[in-house]
């Protein structure tokens, strides 16, 4: 079985300035890695994934995640937040093998990015 | 193309009534996947479904909750009976037959049972 944990529920930071939100993970077999948006009464975006090969991945819009597998973390990073930014972020994992579909999720951590 | 569609965005039900979720796919993707949120907390997998098939049901609640995709229309997610801890958003995702991983997420039903 896997499991996420998003250290940090709520993260304010203001405009402009770096964010960074953490996710661990914890699993037996190679997994996939994804984060996810969600803005108020709206589904899931996904933001960005690592499957494999280059353990930094970016986003259109400005973020980047680091895959580290010695320590199991996939952190989300932005070096200059928008207010358009602010919303909840899910990080989640998935088998990378094996029949199994289904998103791990993390319980989400809130940016709110303030003027 | 469309993307994930559910309806209700909104249902609102009494306890021990029943509440009916529909969701359909994006156009070509044959797999559904049935996820629910509840507050201040992730989403939570539930059901994974292809046409005619429940594949990996896993996540779901033993009793009053069923899922079904058929061949022709939505999939529904039935919850008999409510009660009032089955208040959550209930989101929906697809994806298609060649994707081992992306998954596309509808914006939700969110059921309160009064």
């Amino acid at each position: 079985a896997q499991s996420v944990t998003q250290l940090d529920s709520q993260v304010p930071v203001f405009e402009e300035a770096p964010v960074e939100l953490r996710c661990n993970y914890s699993s037996s077999v190679s997994v996939y890695l994804f984060w996810y948006v969600q803005y108020p009464n709206q589904g899931l975006q996904l933001l960005l994934k690592y499957l494999s090969g280059s353990t930094l991945v970016e986003s259109i819009n400005g973020f980047e995640a680091e895959f580290n597998k010695s320590q199991t973390s996939f952190h989300l990073r932005k070096p200059s937040v928008h207010i358009s930014d602010t919303a909840e972020y899910f990080c989640a994992v998935k088998r990378s093998s094996g029949s199994a579909r289904q998103l791990t999720f993390g319980s989400g951590t809130q940016l709110t990015v303030l003027p | 193309n469309a993307g994930v569609m559910q309806n209700p965005r909104h249902l609102v039900r009494r306890r021990g009534q029943e509440a009916r979720l529909r969701c359909s796919p994006m156009k070509g993707h044959s797999h559904v996947y049935w996820y629910r949120q509840l507050p201040e907390e992730g989403l939570k997998f539930m059901v994974y479904l292809q046409k005619e098939n429940i594949i990996d049901e896993s996540g779901m609640p033993k009793e009053r909750f069923s899922a079904e995709f058929p061949k022709e229309g939505p999939s529904i997610l039935r919850i008999q009976q409510v009660v009032r801890g089955d208040s959550a958003a209930y989101f929906c995702a697809s994806s298609p037959l060649t994707s081992n991983y992306e998954q596309f997420f509808g914006p939700g039903t969110r059921l309160t049972v009064l």
